[in-house]
C-alpha cells in the first residue's frame, strides 16, 4: 500500500525559526494530511489538501503538494517551543479518500 | 468538540490471554480504525470500518479481529496475545476526510 515518508526524521531548531518537513508518497491520491502528535498521546490533525490543490495556509502553517513530483511539505512559521512534538503525513488508501497510510513521522524539537 | 475514548490507557495482559481493546466516539461518526504504532515503524492500519458490522482489513490484521455491533463503538481483539503484539494502539474515527484519534492504549504483553 501507498505510504508517505517524511524527511528529515529529525529536526532541530530555535525559537523563532521556521521548520520544514517533507512528504513523499508513491501513488495517486485523493487528498494528503498532516497530523502531529505529542509525546504518547494520540495524533491531531492539523490541515488536509486535496490532489486539486497547490497550497493551503492555517495559522502558521503553510502546506504545499506537488502531484508531479508526489510530494508536500509542511512549514510552520516562527516556531514555539509548544511546537515540539512528531509530525505525521498521511495519504488515504481506498478510493473513498477515507483510510489513511502514514509515515513514519519528522520529530520536531524547538528550544528555547 | 468530537471525542474519541480508549477504555485503558496501560494495560499489561499474559501471553496467549485474550485482550479487547475498546473504543468508543461521541459524534456519530460512520469510520472507525484502529492502528497499532511503534518505534522506527510508524502507525500501520490493523482495521477500518465503515459502518455497523462492516469491517476491512488494514495492513497487518494477522492476529487481530474487530467487532462493531453498534456505531459508536469499535473493539479490537487479540486472539491469543503474543508478546510481539506489545505496542502502543490508537484509535481513531472521522466523518468523511480527517481524523480524530484517542490518546492511544499503551499495550504491554509479558
Amino acid at each position: 500500500s501507498q505510504q508517505g515518508e517524511e524527511d528529515p526524521q529529525a529536526l532541530s531548531i530555535q525559537e523563532g525559526e521556521n521548520a520544514t518537513m517533507n512528504c513523499s508518497y508513491k501513488t495517486s491520491i485523493n487528498n494528503l494530511q498532516w497530523y502531529r502528535q505529542n509525546s504518547g498521546r494520540g495524533l491531531v490533525h492539523l490541515i488536509l489538501i486535496r490532489s486539486n490543490e497547490r497550497e493551503k495556509h492555517s495559522g502558521r502553517l503553510r502546506v504545499t503538494l506537488d502531484t508531479s513530483k508526489k510530494s508536500s511539505s509542511l512549514l510552520i512559521t516562527a516556531s514555539r517551543a509548544a511546537d515540539t512534538a512528531s509530525y505525521f503525513c498521511a495519504t488515504a488508501v481506498n478510493q473513498a479518500g477515507t483510510a489513511l497510510i502514514f509515515g513514519k513521522g519528522t520529530t520536531l524539537s524547538v528550544s528555547s | 468538540d468530537v471525542k474519541v475514548t480508549q477504555s485503558s490507557r496501560y494495560l499489561v495482559k499474559r501471553t496467549g490471554e485474550k485482550v479487547f481493546l475498546e473504543c468508543v466516539q461521541d459524534m456519530d461518526h460512520e469510520n472507525m480504525f484502529w492502528y497499532r504504532q511503534d518505534p522506527g515503524l510508524g502507525l500501520r492500519l490493523i482495521y477500518f470500518s465503515y459502518d455497523v458490522k462492516m469491517k476491512e482489513k488494514g495492513d497487518i490484521p494477522e492476529g487481530y479481529s474487530v467487532s462493531r455491533e453498534k456505531k459508536e463503538r469499535f473493539s479490537l481483539i487479540l486472539e491469543s496475545a503474543s508478546t510481539n503484539q506489545t505496542s502502543m494502539y490508537l484509535c481513531a474515527s472521522s466523518l468523511l476526510y480527517g481524523y480524530t484519534f484517542g490518546s492511544g492504549t499503551r499495550l504491554t504483553v509479558v
